[in-house]
């Protein structure tokens, strides 16, 4: 089962920071975060992942609260083709665990 | 360099027939998860390959099955299909089971009639 907790949809205008949420307060001490997202009829796309601190690649930043309860993925500039699905996932890695996807949040990218 | 492949793109089965799909993963990659989706139970894993040996298997019955060659392509198989197996199969590849994630092909669209 998902161990993550996510909002079904969000909008996000274009050229404004989309800022998705994700609650994971049943993570352990040895779990990731990670994010994936999926475009429609694509594979899922890994996006980042993080333990701890926060994480920034070309992509997306990652920010983790302290407590790892919940994190924040955040999409700096989003643009038209960063509408998908997005997926908070936690999971150890390394060990060829499953990654349990859960529903997701629908973002859309409004022009 | 080249990513997850998967073959067939589309298929269209009969019910109670079999079916075999391929993935050949990144060069180098030697972990292979197989992956479900529908829309109404969403991406759920099958089963995860890492050289030639299956590691972990998701909650799917007997007819679901596969195998991993010693060039890390896997295939995968359903045996007497149902109306119910119609959905996206997708198939991930990591170099060792997924410290950075797994890179996922466009997927094998499987039509039950």
């Amino acid at each position: 089962d998902a161990k993550t907790t996510q909002p079904p949809s969000m909008d996000c205008a274009e050229g404004r920071a989309a800022n998705l949420p994700c609650n994971h307060s049943t993570i352990s001490g040895n779990e990731y975060v990670y994010w994936y997202r999926q475009i429609h009829s694509q594979g899922p796309q890994y996006i980042i992942h993080g333990l701890k601190n926060n994480e920034t690649n070309e992509m997306a930043s990652l920010i983790i609260t302290e407590d790892r309860k919940s994190s924040t993925l955040i999409l700096p500039h989003a643009t038209l083709r960063d509408t998908a699905v997005y997926y908070c996932i936690v999971r150890v890695p390394n060990t060829g665990n499953q990654f349990y996807f859960g529903t997701g949040t629908s973002l859309t990218v409004i022009p | 360099k080249a990513g997850v492949t998967q073959t067939p793109r589309y298929l269209i089965k009969t019910r109670g027939q079999q079916v075999t799909l391929s993935c050949s993963p990144i060069s180098g990659h030697r972990s292979v998860s197989w992956y479900q989706q529908t829309p109404g139970q969403g991406l759920q894993f099958l089963f995860e390959y890492f050289s030639e040996t299956q590691r972990n298997k998701g909650n799917f019955p007997g007819r679901f099955s596969g195998r991993q060659f010693s060039n890390s392509r896997s295939e995968m198989n359903v045996s007497t299909l149902e109306l119910g197996d119609s959905a996206l199969y997708l198939c991930a590849s990591s170099l060792t089971g997924g410290n950075y994630g797994y890179t996922f092909g466009s997927g094998t669209r499987l039509t039950v009639v």
